[in-house]
Formats: structure tokens, sequence, C-alpha cells
């Protein structure tokens, strides 16, 4: 059973600072996805990352593979209140046969106040 | 853009009853997915399901539920007796056929199933 362990659960800091999360496991993934997912709502893909080492950059958002592929992290830059909301990581195992289920974490609370 | 529908937003239903939670995934997507979340939890993958028959399932996936593509369109998650603890949200999600696209899984709104 593969488990993704987010940190930290909950997180508040003042507009314009910088943060990041974290995402671990003692698997390895053949990809790692980030979700934002808001109240009442499904989560929404922001990015994925698959090979070991990547870095993908979305706007302020800086999102980093490990080397070993089983761990994750993204950073927010000069984080704003619309950044407010719930980040989920989630793990794909590819087995060949057909695609595995995401294995998600618990997520990260993160309010960005004015 | 492109989206994953489902219909309905909200189910209640009473304990023993069947329910049929409907989706319509992206219209080029290849593969398809139920999840559950329980309030306060993790999102839970239930089932997989590509070329017309279920890829992989979970422990949570028992003989209470199935899936069906009944249509070049529908993707649908019947439960034939609703237990108390089937109280959830339920995401379909789809993803495209190709290495990295694959992985890339498209959410649904969500039903969220209230079983008195």
């Amino acid at each position: 059973t593969q488990l993704l362990e987010q940190s930290p659960q909950f997180l508040s800091i003042q507009e314009g600072e910088n943060l990041t999360v974290y995402c671990n496991s003692s698997s390895v993934f053949s990809s790692l996805q980030w979700y934002r997912q808001e109240p009442g709502e499904g989560p929404v893909l922001l990015v994925t990352v698959v090979t070991g080492g990547e870095v993908k950059k979305l706007k302020r958002l800086t999102f980093q593979f490990g080397d070993a592929r089983k761990d994750s992290s993204l950073h927010i830059t000069a984080a704003q209140p619309g950044d407010t909301g719930l980040y989920l990581c989630a793990g794909a195992l590819y087995s060949g046969g057909g695609a595995d289920g995401l294995t998600f974490g618990k997520g990260t609370h993160l309010i960005i106040q004015p | 853009e492109p989206e994953v529908t489902q219909t309905p937003s909200h189910q209640v239903t009473q304990m023993g009853q069947e329910v049929i939670l409907r989706c319509v995934p992206i219209s080029n997507h290849l593969y398809f997915y139920w999840y559950r979340q329980i309030l306060g939890q993790k999102v839970e993958f239930l089932v997989s399901f590509y070329n017309n028959e279920i890829s992989e399932k979970s422990e949570i996936f028992d003989d209470q539920f199935s899936v069906e593509r009944p249509d070049g369109s529908n993707f649908t998650l019947k439960i034939r007796s609703t237990k108390l603890e089937d109280s959830a949200m339920y995401f379909c999600a789809s993803s495209e056929e190709g290495a990295r696209l694959l992985f890339e899984q498209y959410f649904g709104p969500g039903t969220r199933l209230t079983v008195t």
C-alpha cells in the first residue's frame, strides 16, 4: 500500500510571504500530481511531474519531483489571498496493464491572510 | 474547455436502496475512474475502467459496487444496497491514453451521496 504524507497539515501566513509544502512517501511513483480542491468541489489538476528531479513552474508556483521519485514539493512565492485552499498531492503507479488509481495525501490547508 | 460532468449533484437515499451515479467523461479520454471522499478524509480510489472492462479496483470496491459504460458517453457507478457508511462525495475522473497524459486525471464536481 502506497502512502503519501503531506506537511504541514495546516499553514496560515501573511500575504507576500513565501511557503513550501511537502509530499513524502516511502514508495516510488511513476508520477506525482498536485491538485487544488475547494470545499464541496472536485480536485482541480495543477501540474504533473514524471521525471525524477523535474521542476515545473506555474506562475508563482514551483513544483519539484524528488530524484528518487518518492517525494515532491510545492513552493509558492509571494503568496496571495487567492492562493488560499486545500492542496493535494497524488501519486500514480503505472502497472503497464492500465492506470492504477491515484493515491492521495490528506492535503495541506493553506490560508493566506491579507 | 472540456470538463467532466456528474449527475446528480446531491443524492439522498435510504439504507438498502440502490443508487446510480452518472458521469460524462471528457470526450476523447479513454480511461475512467471513480473515487470517493468521506467528509473530512482523503480522496480514495475505487475503480478504473478501460476498454469496457475494469482495469484496477481497490479493496473498497466490493460486490456492492459495479461500473458500466452503457453508451459512448456515460460512465456509471451503481451501489446495489447502500449502507450508512457509503455516505460520501463520489468523484468521477478521466484521462487520455499516452505516457504522461495517462496520469493526468481530470475530476468532475462530484455527487454528494447521503444515506439515511
